[in-house]
């Protein structure tokens, strides 16, 4: 049972240019979430989705997209990387949505050049 | 929206003594406050949580408080160890889509 599963784990990006990281789950959860970690900042809402089909901006969309075609996948786009972008990108789900426990991916570490 | 103030930022605590981190909440319609564990180069785990129907819940070393008049809630660690060393943060939810996180607190516990 792998969880949650994201790619990549490191990507370095010259500002400008695009990406996509995905997230995987096999634990059938409803609801998924892209969250950024900045030092100092917590956890911060980027974009989340209810079910198939479904998206929702969270916190701080600005400058990302996101899609679910698939119910046990959750992509976070970037279509015109800034510096202000670097960051630690998590990727979670959840069964019932913000009140059951969110399992998280391992991460990804984005450097925007 | 809901907002997550949690202090310290940062915690040093000598093996064995105990730990306390504290949260505020602003929403009062927020009703699940979960606490989740990062260790270096981790993912965030849930360690412990609470519902707003009970004002206390404890599992082994770790406890969390909830007082709803205050909208703050706690987490206290006692015999801390040097594996209790992360990153903690604190959360809340209204029962919505979201959660809301603090912005952590790195505990240190000195051998």
């Amino acid at each position: 049972n792998a969880g949650v599963t994201q790619t990549p784990k490191f990507r370095v990006l010259k500002t400008g240019q695009s990406m996509t990281l995905l997230c995987a789950q096999d634990m059938n959860h409803e609801y998924m979430y892209w969250y950024r970690q900045d030092p100092g900042m917590g956890l911060r809402l980027i974009h989340y989705s209810v079910g198939e089909g479904t998206t929702a901006k969270g916190e701080v969309p600005d400058g990302y997209n996101v899609s679910r075609l698939k119910k046990q996948n959750f992509l976070l786009g970037l279509e015109s990387a800034a510096p202000s972008q670097t960051s630690v990108y998590f990727c979670a789900s959840s069964s019932r949505g913000g009140n059951t426990e969110a399992f998280f991916g391992q991460g990804t570490r984005l450097t925007v050049v | 929206g809901e907002n997550v103030e949690q202090h310290p930022s940062t915690l040093s605590v000598q093996e064995g003594d105990s730990a306390v981190i504290k949260c505020t909440y602003s929403d009062s319609a927020s009703n699940y406050f979960p606490w989740y564990k990062q260790e270096l180069g981790k993912r965030p785990q849930l360690i412990i949580d609470i519902r707003s129907n009970v004002g206390e819940k404890k599992d082994q070393r770790i406890a969390v408080t909830l007082n709803k008049t205050a909208k703050h809630f706690s987490l206290h660690i006692t015999e801390t160890q040097p594996e209790d060393s992360a990153v903690y943060f604190c959360a809340a939810s209204n029962a919505g889509n979201m959660l809301t996180f603090g912005g952590g607190t790195r505990l240190m516990v000195k051998p």
